[in-house]
């Protein structure tokens, strides 16, 4: 069975860091790209960023280029986002979710964790 | 990266057809069959409904169908049922980059 689970939200000052882990287990993970989606409180879904198997591929949402990096380990099937310099506007959920990664199927989000909350506030 | 466009709302009753639009443009919607609809329960992750435009994951009724005509997606549910009440978003690869719409709460009656 395929599971996504984050870990690391929270409380934190504007300004200021957090580093978001989802650990995959139920597939073998470095087979698969994955991404970052999040949604604000009473708001839609937002794409932030993408990463493929081997770590070749990275793309980056406008809103948080510079400042949010996605990484991946393989060896520990795991996956982070380290986000930096973080505004009021970066409060959200943040799900981790897999993109099928197949020639036939790709491009889209066949499985999602349950999520984290960052709240970003003074 | 603006989002799609989506009603706020639809609603019909147990039985009917509803159908939901999601209009982009030719760098998103238009320019590739990788438009994905979610749907969304209150307090639960989205969920994939349909994907490369109208392609129906394994376990998704089939009352549940997607279609494209030229910058605008849409998703039709037949014969709802009181389980199909949530949000619904599309979503479209934009190259490197995804974009979703806004999101439409279906109701129903």
């Amino acid at each position: 069975e395929v599971q996504l689970v984050e870990s690391g939200g929270g409380l934190v000052q504007p300004g200021g860091s957090l580093r978001l882990s989802c650990a995959a287990s139920g597939f073998s993970f470095s087979r698969f790209s994955m991404n970052w989606v999040r949604q604000a409180p009473g708001k839609g879904l937002e794409w932030v960023s993408y990463i493929s198997g081997s770590s070749s591929s990275i793309y980056y949402a406008d809103s948080v280029k510079g400042r949010f990096a996605i990484s991946r380990d393989n060896a520990k099937n795991s996956l982070y986002l380290q986000m930096n310099s973080l505004r009021a506007e970066d409060t959200a959920v943040y799900y981790c979710a897999r993109d099928p990664s197949t020639l036939l199927s790709k491009y889209f989000f066949d499985y999602w964790g349950q999520g984290t909350l960052v709240t970003v506030s003074s | 990266q603006s989002a799609l466009t989506q009603p706020r709302s639809v609603s019909g009753s147990p039985g009917q057809s509803v159908t939901i639009s999601c209009t982009g443009t030719s760098s998103d919607v238009g320019g590739y069959n990788y438009v994905s609809w979610y749907q969304q329960h209150p307090g639960k992750a989205p969920k994939v409904m349909i994907y490369d435009v109208g392609k129906r994951p394994s376990g998704v009724p089939d009352r549940f169908s997607g279609s494209k005509s030229g910058n605008t997606a849409s998703l039709t549910i037949s014969g709802l049922q009181a389980e199909d009440e949530a949000d619904y978003y599309c979503c479209s690869y934009a190259g490197r980059s995804w974009v979703f719409g806004g999101g439409t709460k279906l109701t129903v009656l």
